[in-house]
């Protein structure tokens, strides 16, 4: 059982470019999400999706977006990335949005 | 809205100190809270929830918190510590009803000296 899996695990990007980072969980879970992790900020939401089909903006949402076509894909694309978008990505999913959270090994972007 | 604050964003102790680590949520509503832990270079892992009925609250490796509604609190304890709690910890909080959008606190970084 794999769990989560994110890919790819690290990545230099050139500003301007479109980078989609991909993440896919095998636990059927409903709800997944995906956050930002920067020194001294902890974790922040970027987008969250309660159920396939549906998806939702959090707290940091510009520049990025995403989609949930089925239960286990949860991709993330940066349409034109900026310097400012290099941070720690996490996917994670759980059972319910009241249910604790499973998270993948992270991709770490850097876009020069 | 809600909010969580983490106070302290390092906190030293020694080998078999008491751990305390702080966590004040703002919440409208009763919410869901939970301990991840971050070791270096990992993604984050549960340590241990809060949703209804008993406010201790026992995790894994030792840790337990306590859910004080009267103080908006979740901190959590160890009795003693061990070079392998060394890590990052983040407190976080799910509102009951709306959307179930989760928020974390900025994180404790936990030293433990020798």
């Amino acid at each position: 059982i794999a769990g989560i899996t994110q890919a790819p695990t690290s990545q230099i990007l050139a500003a301007g470019r479109r980078m989609t980072l991909r993440c896919t969980q095998d636990m059927r879970h409903n709800a997944m999400y995906w956050y930002r992790q920067d020194l001294g900020l902890g974790l922040r939401l970027i987008h969250y999706s309660n159920t396939a089909g549906t998806t939702g903006k959090g707290e940091v949402p510009d520049g990025y977006s995403v989609s949930r076509a089925n239960t286990d894909d949860f991709p993330l694309t940066l349409a034109s990335a900026v310097p400012s978008q290099t941070s720690v990505y996490f996917c994670a999913s759980s059972v319910t949005g009241v249910n604790e959270q499973f998270f993948g090994p992270g991709t770490r972007l850097t876009v020069l | 809205a809600q909010s969580v604050t983490q106070l302290g964003s390092h906190v030293s102790v020694s080998e078999g100190a008491l751990v305390l680590l702080r966590c004040n949520y703002s919440s409208s509503v009763p919410p869901y809270l939970f301990w991840y832990v971050q070791y270096p270079n990992q993604g984050l892992q549960l340590l241990l929830k809060y949703t209804t009925g008993a406010t201790l609250v026992k995790g894994i490796n030792g840790f337990e918190a306590e859910f004080k509604k009267s103080e908006t609190s979740f901190h959590l304890t160890k009795p003693s510590a061990h070079m392998s709690d060394a890590a990052e910890y983040f407190c976080a909080v799910v509102r009951s009803g709306g959307s179930y959008i989760p928020t974390f606190g900025r994180g404790t970084s936990l030293i433990v000296h020798p």
